[in-house]
């Protein structure tokens, strides 16, 4: 059973396209997150919600959007993607609505802007 | 200066070789404390949570210095199997989660 699942694994695409990265979990958690992962390995939190309230948004183009259509799933579209785009991103969960607790993360989106 | 900084490494040991990591905090109302491990084109996992008093879990033992602002990992008798990238987690208001940039480690046979 996978705990959180992401889709797609790889994604190709072009500058200026609009895409859309999904996650699920199925540990029953409160929270799930959103995370960029660059080229240098930084891994940088974008947002969280907890039971689809949106508690952290980090400084991030409002290109980004996350959407959370029930506690289970975090989607992230961005529209009018850029070069710099290019990243892997990770989606996350924890129970309980705080970041002091265990975070479990999906196997990543390998995002390539062409 | 960054939130958390981590030694980038990598640090290249011998199988058997006891290897320490330091991770240091600006925010001194950082509250709670991790290390993750991160495999190559994979995930992170928690490898242990950092408590106040210190705390182990097999080969592993992590310790929190406050008053120096820092954590350690230390590792003793390195597996072959221990090399990844090692990252520091620092979570503050518990809503504000930092990850450090991770230190590399090879352990060679």
């Amino acid at each position: 059973d996978t705990a959180v699942s992401q889709t797609p694994k790889y994604l190709v695409t072009q500058m200026g396209n609009d895409k859309s990265i999904k996650c699920e979990q199925n540990l029953g958690h409160d929270t799930m997150y959103w995370y960029k992962q660059d080229s240098k390995k930084f891994l940088k939190i974008m947002f969280s919600y907890n039971n689809k309230e949106l508690i952290i948004n980090e400084t991030v183009p409002n290109r980004f959007s996350p959407k959370s259509p029930d506690k289970a799933h975090l989607n992230l579209h961005i529209n009018s993607l850029e070069l710099g785009d290019s990243a892997v991103y990770f989606c996350a969960s924890s129970q309980g609505r705080q970041t002091d607790y265990e975070q479990y993360f999906g196997p990543g989106t390998r995002l390539t802007v062409t | 200066r960054k939130e958390v900084e981590q030694d980038p490494g990598p640090f290249n040991v011998p199988e058997g070789a006891t290897v320490a990591f330091n991770c240091t905090y600006s925010n001194s109302a950082s509250q709670s404390f991790f290390w993750y491990r991160q495999d190559c084109r994979k995930e992170p996992k928690l490898l242990m949570s950092v408590y106040s008093s210190g705390n182990e879990d097999g080969r592993f033992t992590a310790q929190l210095n406050r008053a120096s602002q820092y954590i350690s990992l230390l590792i003793r008798d390195s597996k072959l199997s221990d090399s990844a990238t090692y990252l520091c987690v620092v979570s503050r208001l518990s809503q504000k989660v930092t990850f450090g940039t991770g230190t590399k480690l090879q352990v060679i046979p």
